[in-house]
C-alpha cells in the first residue's frame, strides 16, 4: 500500500506569513508524529497524536506551532507569523499503535520549508 | 534529558567491506529500545534494526548488525558486503520507557565508494 504523504514538499514562505504542512498516514495507522530536522541535524520531536487525541506536544517549540487530527487520519501542522528559524524540513510518521518499542514508525518524504 | 551522540558525522568504506557506525547515549533508564534508521538523499527515513535494552543479545538484519553494551551506553551499527545502496544518512535513536517519541543523534553519512 501507499505510505505516508506529505504535502506540499517545498514551501517558501515570508516572514510573518502562516503556513499548513499536511501529512497523510499511511491508512490504519492509530499513532501519528511530527519531527522537525534543521540542515544537518537529526530530527526533533515535535508533536504526537493516538487517534484524534493529542497525547504529547511537548517538543512544540512555542505557541505558534499547532498541530491537529480532527479526523483520526490526516494531520495538519499549522505555524504562524513564521520567522527565519522555523526553516526546516518538517517529517511526519505514522505507526500502527502496537505497543511500546515494538512498533514502527513509518516516515514520510518531508516538507521542507524555507522562511524569506 | 535522555541525549543520543553519533561522533563520526562522515564514514566512508569501499565496496563490500565492512563499516562500523558509532552511537553513544545518555540515561539514567532500566528499559529502553535503541533504533538506527537510514535516510537515503530522497530523505524518507527507514528503520534499519532495532534493540530492546533487556535482550542480551545482539539484533541482527541480515547485513546490518549490532553492537550494544548497555554499561558502556554504547550502541554501534556493524555494516558487512557494504553495497552502493547503503549510501545514506545513518541516525542512531533511542526511545524511553513507555514513551512513543524518538530521540535522535545527529546522524552519520555514509560514502560507499565503488
Amino acid at each position: 500500500g501507499a505510505g505516508v504523504s506529505q504535502s506540499p514538499r517545498y514551501k517558501v514562505a515570508k516572514r510573518g506569513q502562516d503556513v499548513a504542512l499536511r501529512c497523510d498516514p499511511i491508512s490504519g495507522h492509530v499513532s501519528l508524529f511530527w519531527y522537525q530536522q534543521a540542515l544537518g541535524q537529526g530530527p526533533e520531536f515535535l508533536t504526537y497524536f493516538q487517534n484524534e487525541a493529542q497525547l504529547d506536544k511537548s517538543g512544540l517549540p512555542s505557541d505558534r506551532f499547532f498541530a491537529e487530527r480532527p479526523e483520526g487520519s490526516v494531520s495538519t501542522l499549522k505555524i504562524q507569523r513564521t520567522q527565519q528559524e522555523d526553516s526546516a524540513v518538517y517529517l511526519c510518521a505514522s505507526s500502527l499503535g502496537l505497543g511500546w518499542g515494538t512498533d514502527t514508525q513509518y516516515f514520510g518524504p518531508g516538507t521542507r520549508l524555507t522562511v524569506l | 534529558a535522555q541525549t543520543v551522540t553519533q561522533s563520526q558525522p562522515e564514514m566512508s568504506v569501499q565496496e563490500a567491506e565492512t563499516v562500523t557506525l558509532s552511537c553513544t547515549y545518555d540515561t539514567s533508564e532500566s528499559d529502553y529500545y535503541l533504533f538506527w534508521y537510514k535516510q537515503p538523499p530522497s530523505r524518507q527515513m527507514i528503520l534499519v534494526i532495532r534493540q530492546e535494552a533487556y535482550k542480551q543479545q545482539n539484533a541482527t538484519e541480515n547485513r546490518f548488525s549490532v553492537n550494544f553494551q548497555k554499561a558502556a551506553k554504547s550502541f554501534s551499527l556493524k555494516i558487512s558486503d557494504s553495497q552502493l545502496g547503503d549510501a545514506a544518512m545513518y541516525f542512531c535513536a533511542y526511545m524511553g520507557q513507555g514513551a512513543q517519541k524518538l530521540v535522535f543523534g545527529q546522524g552519520t553519512r555514509l560514502t560507499i565508494n565503488p
